[in-house]
């Protein structure tokens, strides 16, 4: 079975410009999270989607972020315009719905230059 | 406001040590505790899950304990190898899922 997939894995942009990251969850998992590390800091919360719900979105930054789940299969994760503070690994992971644990995609590095 | 703090930050030991690492958080009120590893560049890996109900779980060389009503989570390694040195987060599952992470111990297990 396939994993937790998040693409691109490394993105390098120039402040002002567009970045969409991409989540592909484990098949069946409703829940799907989205998580950030900017340097030196923890891991934090994003949001979360149930389905294509958007269930908790009290970890964005700022309406500068937009993360859709169509149909509620895979995830997107807008950027617009990037500034430089947004640099930092994001990753995505997916819970099914009995399950309680937790899978983890591989991050996208993004870094804004 | 629920905060995860791990002790300590680095760690760096010769191969054979047993080692203990620490994960401390402020709000009892979780739904589980789950330790992750990370190696550089890559994603996070789950090593251990604790319900909030249980005391402790192992797997292998590992054993995770829980005491929610002292908000407290150690991670024990047993004969330690070069290649169990990675970055070793904590996290804390609130109701709805949401996870907070402590910042993780950096180890490093000398050959």
């Amino acid at each position: 079975e396939a994993g937790v997939t998040q693409f691109p894995s490394h993105s390098v942009i120039e402040k002002g410009q567009t970045v969409t990251l991409r989540c592909d969850p484990i098949s069946g998992h409703d829940n799907l999270y989205w998580y950030r590390r900017v340097m030196g800091k923890e891991i934090k919360f994003l949001l979360h989607f149930v389905k294509e719900s958007k269930q908790d979105e009290s970890g964005m930054p700022n309406n500068r972020f937009l993360a859709e789940r169509t149909g509620g299969t895979y995830s997107t994760l807008k950027v617009q315009p990037a500034e430089l503070e947004d640099s930092g690994v994001y990753f995505c992971a997916t819970r099914g719905q009995m399950n309680t644990e937790a899978f983890f995609g591989q991050g996208t590095r993004l870094t804004v230059v | 406001k629920q905060e995860v703090t791990q002790i300590p930050a680095a760690l760096s030991v010769p191969e054979g040590e047993n080692l203990v690492l620490n994960c401390s958080f402020t709000d009892s009120a979780i739904y589980n505790l789950q330790w992750f590893r990370q190696d550089p560049g890559k994603g996070l890996t789950s090593l251990l899950l604790i319900q909030s109900s249980q005391r402790e779980q192992t797997s292998g060389r590992l054993n995770a304990s829980l005491d929610k009503s002292s908000g407290r989570s150690t991670l024990y390694i047993a004969a330690s190898q070069p290649g169990d040195s990675a970055t070793y987060l904590c996290a804390v599952r609130l109701q709805g899922g949401k996870l907070i992470f402590g910042q993780g111990t950096e180890l490093s297990v000398k050959p």
